[in-house]
């Protein structure tokens, strides 16, 4: 079975400032099987990112996604108050059967 | 505009079993796999596995094997996960999601049902 580690664990930011999300395999992924959920408190995920690098509909453009193989992030341009919130990777896998699996979330904070 | 929203928080009892559903709406119930996917209490997420309604074919994470059940009836666009021999640990919000730009994300979500396993 596929494990994603994220780091770091927090990132504490100002508003306006980057962020930068790391997303480890512990093996290859395909790029297709990749995707990035943003959760606020009390609220269900929601969709980001989906093949590592495709923005889901109505996400604004200061978020992207890239990397390939066992390595993915997730980039925030400029931070805006409502993205302090908690981000997990996921993965697909097909063998031996379909499976999903999720990181243990980055939360990114208020300085 | 895609909805799906589930039944309400259930409270119970060790050994017992739950049935959460997931009602949905605005787009065609049979076009998209239907997963489910829980959050223990301050935790990260975890999934249980998906049903195709189209069929309902099931996939479920090797964990819960021989403990969860997931059907749908396409009559009424509703699907459904029955979770049995219940504990502690299992104590979680409960999400369904569906609706996916593509197969292998998760793209909208229901509201969440706690489900609370206590004697």
């Amino acid at each position: 079975e596929i494990v994603l580690a994220q780091s770091p664990d927090t990132l504490s930011l100002s508003p306006g400032e980057r962020a930068t999300l790391s997303c480890r395999a512990s093996q290859s992924v395909s790029s297709s099987y990749l995707a990035w959920y943003q959760q606020k408190p009390g609220q269900a995920p929601r969709l980001l990112i989906y093949g590592a690098s495709s923005r889901a509909t109505g996400i604004p453009d200061r978020f992207s996604g890239s990397g390939s193989g066992t390595d993915f992030t997730l980039t925030i341009s400029r931070l805006e108050p409502e993205d302090f919130a908690v981000y997990y990777c996921q993965q697909y896998n097909s063998s031996p059967w379909p499976i999903f699996t999720f990181g243990p979330g980055t939360k990114v904070d208020i300085k | 505009q895609v909805q799906l929203v589930q039944s309400g928080a259930e409270v119970k009892k060790p050994g017992a079993s739950v049935k959460v559903s997931c009602e949905t709406s605005g787009y065609t119930f049979t076009d998209y796999y239907l997963h489910w996917v829980r959050q223990a209490p301050g935790q990260g997420l975890e999934w249980l596995g998906r049903i195709n309604p189209n069929g309902g074919g099931t996939n479920y994470a090797q964990k819960f094997q021989g403990r969860v059940t997931m059907t749908r009836d396409t009559s009424i666009s509703t699907a459904y996960m029955e979770l049995s021999r219940l504990r502690s640990d299992d104590t979680a919000v409960y999400y369904c999601a569906s609706v996916s730009p593509i197969v292998t994300s998760l793209g909208s979500w229901g509201q969440g049902t706690l489900v609370t396993v206590s004697s």
